[in-house]
């Protein structure tokens, strides 16, 4: 099975910050690689996929990058709506599986 | 417009099995895959199964092996999971969600339902 793992676990910001959040994946997942934020009491929402390509909607502060096992997500300036937790997830071949979240708070 | 709606969760006890149903609104359903992920109370994500288009692919995580099983009707536009010999630590919000059609969409998940809480206590 493909580990994800993220990092930082919590994450401090002031509005207008650039943020960045690194996931790796125990084994090459090639660009199989998506990001979604979630906000308490919702559900996931897509913001990139194939690592670096934004979903339709998506505010252009968001950027992903990366290939193999090394990615990260980067709000090059964040807005309050922005605080939340973020989840990167790989879904090459059969499985699925997600990291374990990076929520970004308000310093 | 896609929508999913899932509905069947309930308090059961440990032992006890529980069927989730998840509706879907518009034209793709039969083309995509579908997968189920779960979330916890206080927890990450953590995807449980997957289906693909004609059902005869079925992929689940570790820990529910042999005891949950995933099925899809394209006819309904319906997404299920079958939940059996249910322990304490399934407890969590079941969400189910679009997958890819392929390789070329590849946007995985870019449809959620709102999800619905199985709670496993005696």
């Amino acid at each position: 099975d493909i580990q994800m793992t993220q990092s930082p676990s919590t994450l401090s910001a002031s509005a207008g910050d650039r943020v960045t959040i690194t996931c790796r994946a125990s084994q090459n997942v090639d660009i199989w690689l998506a990001w979604y934020q979630q906000k308490p009491g919702e559900a996931p929402n897509l913001l990139i996929y194939k690592a670096s390509i934004l979903e339709s909607g998506v505010p252009s502060r968001f950027s992903g990058s990366g290939s193999g096992t090394e990615f990260t997500l980067t709000i090059s300036s964040v807005q309050p709506d922005d605080f939340a937790t973020y989840y990167c997830q790989h879904y090459s071949g059969r499985f699925r599986s997600f990291g374990q979240g990076t929520k970004v708070e308000i310093k | 417009e896609v929508q999913l709606v899932e509905s069947g969760g309930a308090l059961v006890q440990p032992g006890g099995s529980l069927r989730l149903s998840c509706a879907a609104s518009g034209s793709s359903f039969s083309s995509h895959q579908m997968s189920w992920v779960r979330q916890a109370p206080g927890k990450g994500l953590e995807w449980v199964a997957k289906i693909i288009q004609d059902g005869s692919e079925k992929s689940y995580v570790d820990s529910v092996k042999g005891r949950f099983t995933i099925s899809r009707d394209n006819a309904k536009n319906s997404l299920y999971l079958q939940m059996n010999s249910l322990r304490v630590e399934d407890t969590a919000v079941y969400y189910c969600a679009r997958d890819w059609r392929d390789m070329t969409s590849g946007r995985p998940f870019d449809y959620w339902g709102k999800g619905t809480l199985v709670t496993v206590s005696s």
